[in-house]
């Protein structure tokens, strides 16, 4: 069967320092990964999402950035945190073949102080 | 393009109600229809999805889902609510893209 992992769980962070957190998929090969990331409030909204290595789609423009360094490892960066950069993000994977279901990771809490 | 509209950010019941809570979507192609759980500090939880199927659809927990296209409706609903229910809901739709567009949630409380 297939899971999702992501961490840290939480993470607290100063602004101004650099980000990254990690997301893997175990038991698929090829999947779509996709970065969400939800504010107190305001529902889910897509961040990232990356069809195959290398190949990412950049929904919002934004402080962050997103690698696929291999094809079941999906990364978020940032260089320099902003206060607006606080929420709960979440990975998800989809079995790629078009209007597949997603799904998610544990999720990961940052707060930026 | 596609949308989702979330009718009401909290709905309140009592334990052994009927829970009922409103989704309606917008798509210019025929569209996939999702509805996940979150319990706090979790990630999103599949509950149940419409893929053309059959307009009912059971999901998981007692939860179903009727597919309505004349009404742009996919109104979650369960028989009688138990408290374990109390979490946020998203309706998510798809249509021409592998991206899921989600609704802003629905914050469901449960009181016994």
């Amino acid at each position: 069967s297939q899971t999702i992992h992501q961490w840290p769980a939480t993470l607290v962070q100063p602004v101004g320092s650099p980000l990254s957190l990690e997301c893997t998929v175990e038991g698929t090969s090829n999947p779509n990964l996709y970065w969400y990331r939800q504010a107190a409030g305001r529902g889910l909204q897509l961040l990232f999402y990356s069809v195959g290595i290398g190949q990412i789609s950049s929904e919002v423009p934004q402080n962050l950035s997103a690698s696929r360094p291999q094809d079941r490892q999906f990364i978020l960066s940032s260089k320099k945190l902003l206060l607006s950069d606080s929420g709960f993000y979440l990975c998800a994977w989809s079995g790629g073949v078009g209007l597949d279901t997603q799904y998610f990771g544990p999720g990961t809490r940052l707060t930026v102080l | 393009a596609q949308s989702v509209t979330q009718l009401g950010s909290h709905v309140s019941v009592s334990e052994g109600a009927l829970v009922l809570l409103r989704c309606n979507y917008s798509s210019s192609v025929p569209p996939y229809l999702f509805w996940y759980v979150q319990y706090p500090n979790q990630g999103l939880q599949l509950l149940l999805k419409y893929t053309s199927a059959a307009t009912l659809v059971k999901g998981i927990n007692g939860f179903e889902a009727e597919f309505k296209k004349s009404e742009t409706s996919f109104h979650l609903t369960k028989p009688s609510a138990h408290m374990s229910d109390a979490a946020e809901y998203f309706c998510a739709v798809s249509g021409d893209t592998d991206k899921l567009i989600f609704g802003t949630g629905t914050r469901l409380q449960v009181f016994p």
